[in-house]
């Protein structure tokens, strides 16, 4: 079993939609999540950084950890079809050792 | 600020020869590097950590003859790909630890590996 799971998509929405994005992880050890942004051959870029449960607000985007469940999720409110990329999800215990779910692929239509 | 940068962004070599790629930090000093590689349609996997001064230490299954690193300066980390073969390529992505606060990692754009 992976220790972190994210459906790979592909996720297609008409622009203006509101996207959901979520992971499950195995690990009850994990305290850290992250949300990074891949646009194609570019290096992740993060978007967003949670310290155990709880919601976190950023504009446009929302971050939601239910440590209880094992489950993260990641909301995008009047998506652009810039928000087209691969979102990944990511975990650490605290120490520099991330785990990545396998990015889920999104496109947002015009 | 915060900015890793990467040389070269594709490099398409032949079976057998060794490629170098650079990993700098640019606007801030990075005691911690990391290299990670990325397959089509997978997500990233952690092939060792960097610490300058020190000799890597490399995740269990990573051929620490084969991909040799080094981190010679605050700024800079190498990655040398030796004896390359067309399973080598992929996408290696570098990462550098600021250090000012936890988990906050800063990703290189990244190199196509393409062995011919």
């Amino acid at each position: 079993q992976k220790e972190v799971e994210q459906d790979p998509g592909p996720l297609s929405v008409p622009e203006g939609a509101i996207v959901s994005l979520n992971c499950t992880y195995s690990n009850s050890a994990f305290q850290y999540f992250m949300w990074y942004r891949q646009y194609s051959r570019k290096g992740p870029e993060l978007l967003m950084y949670t310290y155990s449960s709880g919601n976190k607000e950023d504009g446009r985007f929302t971050a939601q950890v239910d440590k209880s469940s094992k489950y993260i999720s990641l909301f995008i409110r009047d998506s652009q079809p810039s928000d087209s990329a691969t979102y990944l999800c990511a975990m650490s215990k605290g120490g520099n050792q991330f785990y990545f779910g396998t990015g889920t692929s999104l496109t947002v239509i015009p | 600020g915060a900015v890793v940068s990467q040389h070269p962004s594709r490099v398409i070599c032949k079976s057998g020869t060794s490629v170098k790629i650079e990993c700098r930090s640019l606007d801030f000093q990075a005691t911690t590097m990391f290299w990670y590689r990325q397959f089509p349609k997978q997500s990233l996997m952690l092939m060792a950590t960097s610490n300058e001064g020190s000799k890597a230490t490399y995740e269990q299954g990573v051929e620490k003859d084969k991909f040799l690193i080094n981190h010679a300066s605050l700024t800079l980390s190498t990655l040398t790909v030796t004896s390359a073969h067309p399973e080598d390529s992929s996408f290696y992505i570098c990462s550098a630890d600021s250090g000012r606060a936890i988990n906050e990692q800063f990703f290189g754009p990244g190199t196509r590996l393409t062995v011919l």
